[in-house]
């Protein structure tokens, strides 16, 4: 147990509709960071909150949006979904901004959409 | 911006065999570097770190890279394969500043096979 939890595991879906995927950090850490894991793009960053406020942006689609919670969880919101956004979502946590602390990554969300 | 490339998409090894798994770097700011693994069906496993202490890192699992900043170079070595290490492994970087700061990019992976 790396200390991220990510839920649900698994998430099967129609295109179109709206899913939440949900990120709990590291006890101590402030940052989160979502990550995209697709065969064809590899791990691509989506967004980065630190304390509550999103601090970086990636390649993240307009119809993607997320959140930091002020007991720090978050939680990425996709929808309009279409079978492109089928993929594994990472998140990962860290103290601060990672490069001196690391980032401890959670097991995913295997997203489908049919 | 920053950006890294792993040489080989797949490398395959016989169980003793020496492991190399390349990773070159680019970044306009010192950067931070890591070798992840993941396993199938699961998350990133972090192997080692290269934080601007010693350029040789040992990480976990008889790994060890070294930081090479002429060839900007970070490669990922084992003297000896097990089966268990059969996995996928990625190379990460992230900038100590700027705009950048924070942010993982990772390199497309290397796909390790163990024979025996």
């Amino acid at each position: 147990d790396s200390g991220v939890t990510q839920t649900p595991k698994h998430l099967i879906t129609a295109t179109g509709q709206r899913v939440t995927l949900r990120c709990s950090p590291r006890s101590g850490d402030l940052s989160v960071y979502w990550y995209q894991q697709s065969l064809d793009q590899g791990l691509q960053f989506l967004i980065q909150y630190y304390n509550g406020e999103e601090r970086a942006k990636g390649n993240i689609l307009e119809r993607f949006s997320a959140q930091q919670f002020p007991d720090l969880h978050s939680e990425l919101n996709l929808s309009s979904l279409e079978l492109g956004d089928s993929a594994l979502y990472f998140c990962a946590s860290s103290v601060r901004g990672g490069g001196t602390y690391g980032y401890t990554f959670g097991s995913g969300t295997r997203l489908t959409v049919v | 911006a920053q950006s890294v490339t792993q040489l080989g998409s797949h490398v395959s090894v016989s169980e003793g065999a020496l492991v190399l798994l390349r990773c070159n770097y680019s970044s306009s700011v010192p950067p931070y570097l890591f070798w992840y693994v993941q396993y199938p069906n699961q998350g990133l496993q972090l192997l080692l770190k290269y934080t601007s202490a010693a350029t040789l890192v040992k990480g976990i699992n008889g790994f060890e890279a070294e930081f090479k900043k002429s060839e900007t170079s970070f490669h990922l070595t084992k003297p000896s394969a097990h089966m268990s290490d059969a996995a996928e492994y990625f190379c990460a970087v992230t900038g100590a500043g700027g705009t950048s700061y924070g942010k993982l990019t990772f390199g497309q992976g290397t796909i390790l096979t163990v024979h025996p």
